[in-house]
């Protein structure tokens, strides 16, 4: 069965220090990978794709994802992080085959420390 | 360009009364979302629409829940009766049609607190 697993359910960092998000998924097909970021009180907002090609994709606010199919792997990364990213993060694996559905981990919140 | 609009954005009321959520999905969008999001359980699928036909109503939680969508530019989530363990937020999505490359769209969520 599809799945989404984000191993990592908070995690703090300091404002300027690097991020690295990780998310796995397990689906037979090509996967269409997402990550969407969700601030307090709003909706998920896209932050970027990866449908095929390049396998490092870059997305809005400065965060960029690479796609591992060896390691079933669509980690998001930021260079430096800015108090502004608190927020929980969220990886999707869309199906294929005619379906729309998307299937989503189960979250990863982030703190940032000034 | 309006992105998907949900009302209300916040909802208390007493248990056993009648909840209805409303959703305004993009225009030109084929598909609709309608999400559960609660600390427990996390982010769930209910429902989802496709050119206003029901697909895949496997999330409904019980027959208390139902959603209609009578044209292409609103859906309902209704509610009845309302029990406390139904308070959360609940999201609506659209997308384009695809075979599932297409990002779907958030709505703010309604957020329902059940007394």
């Amino acid at each position: 069965a599809q799945s989404v697993t984000q191993p990592d359910i908070h995690i703090t960092v300091s404002e300027g220090a690097s991020l690295e998000l990780r998310c796995n998924y397990s689906y037979g097909a090509t996967p269409y990978l997402f990550w969407y970021v969700q601030s307090p009180g709003q909706g998920l907002q896209l932050l970027l794709k990866y449908f095929s090609g390049d396998t490092l994709v870059q997305g809005i606010k400065g965060f960029e994802a690479e796609f591992k199919r060896s390691q079933s792997s669509f980690n998001l990364r930021k260079p430096s992080v800015h108090w502004s990213d608190a927020a929980e993060y969220f990886c999707a694996v869309g199906l294929s085959g005619g379906y729309n559905k998307l299937i989503f981990g189960a979250g990863t919140r982030l703190a940032v420390h000034p | 360009d309006a992105g998907v609009i949900q009302s209300p954005r916040h909802e208390v009321t007493e248990m056993g009364q009648e909840v209805t959520l409303r959703c305004k999905p993009i225009s030109g969008h084929d598909y609709l979302f309608w999400y559960r999001q609660t600390m427990m359980r996390g982010l769930e699928l209910l429902i989802y629409f496709n050119n206003n036909v029901p697909i895949d109503d496997s999330g409904m939680p019980e027959d208390r829940f139902s959603a209609k969508m009578p044209n292409a530019s609103f859906s309902t989530l209704k509610i009845q009766p309302s029990e406390p363990r139904d308070s959360a937020v609940y999201f609506c999505a659209s997308s384009l049609t695809t075979g599932g490359n297409q990002p779907q769209h958030f709505g703010d969520g309604t957020r329902l607190s059940i007394l």
